[in-house]
């Protein structure tokens, strides 16, 4: 089946320091793709819709300067977490939806703690 | 976007039926249902999506009530592997919020050995 690739799937890292999370689909191509974030016992939150070669789309809330998102292929989306601190310390997930397949199609999840 | 409401939790014992509903009043005529499930520590899973009709797949059974207002996934024998949270999300076919799927709670199921 379709399948999305994520990596890392977890990362440890310093306050003040930045961090890509890299969201690859890795049999078919993706005009699309959507990150989301979910704090321990809570739901998914969309974060930003990432775009093929245009700038991404952010909800409402969530820092564009802060969460950097790039999209430059067709297979691969990053997410980076720039001068992180311990309140960004969450699960980011990736999704996209391959159009021959059913539903969207979800990364395994970063785990990021920010220390 | 259209809600959903879910029961925060169900317990089901192994190898029995489990019936998992979900409310929706104020779905629009143009409203995939469609039910994720998220282990934990992993991203989401698909598992099964319907619009007006019936729909059956090798993981579960979805049934629409006819007015579209409610739904249930029904997982036919429960095994350990389906204890997970299953959420019931409504996905617009059209317009910006295409993919863009709103989660809400979902249901704790508890699978019994």
């Amino acid at each position: 089946g379709a399948v999305v690739s994520q990596h890392p799937s977890r990362v440890i890292c310093k306050s003040g320091t930045s961090v890509k999370i890299e969201c690859r689909s890795l049999d078919f191509q993706a005009t699309t793709m959507f990150w989301y974030r979910q704090f321990p016992k809570q739901s998914l939150m969309l974060m930003a819709t990432s775009n093929e070669g245009s700038k991404a789309t952010y909800e409402q809330g969530v820092e564009k300067d802060k969460f950097l998102i790039n999209h430059a292929s067709l297979t691969l989306s990053t997410l980076t977490v720039t001068s992180a601190h311990p309140e960004d310390s969450s699960f980011y997930i990736c999704s996209a939806r391959d159009p021959f397949r059913s539903g969207y199609t979800f990364g395994s999840g970063t785990r990021l703690t920010v220390v | 976007d259209a809600k959903t409401t879910q029961p925060n939790s169900m317990e089901s014992n192994e190898e029995e039926p489990v019936h998992l509903p979900c409310n929706h009043s104020t779905i629009s005529g143009t409203d995939y249902i469609h039910w994720y499930r998220q282990l934990p520590s992993q991203g989401p899973e698909y598992v099964i999506h319907g619009l007006t009709s019936n729909v059956n797949n090798r993981m579960a059974s979805l049934a629409i009530a006819e007015d579209r207002k409610s739904s249930t996934l029904i997982l036919h024998r429960a095994t350990l592997r389906d204890a997970a949270v299953y959420y019931c999300i409504l996905v617009n076919a059209g317009g910006t919020s295409y993919g863009k799927l709103t989660f809400g709670q979902g249901t704790i199921l508890t699978v019994h050995p």
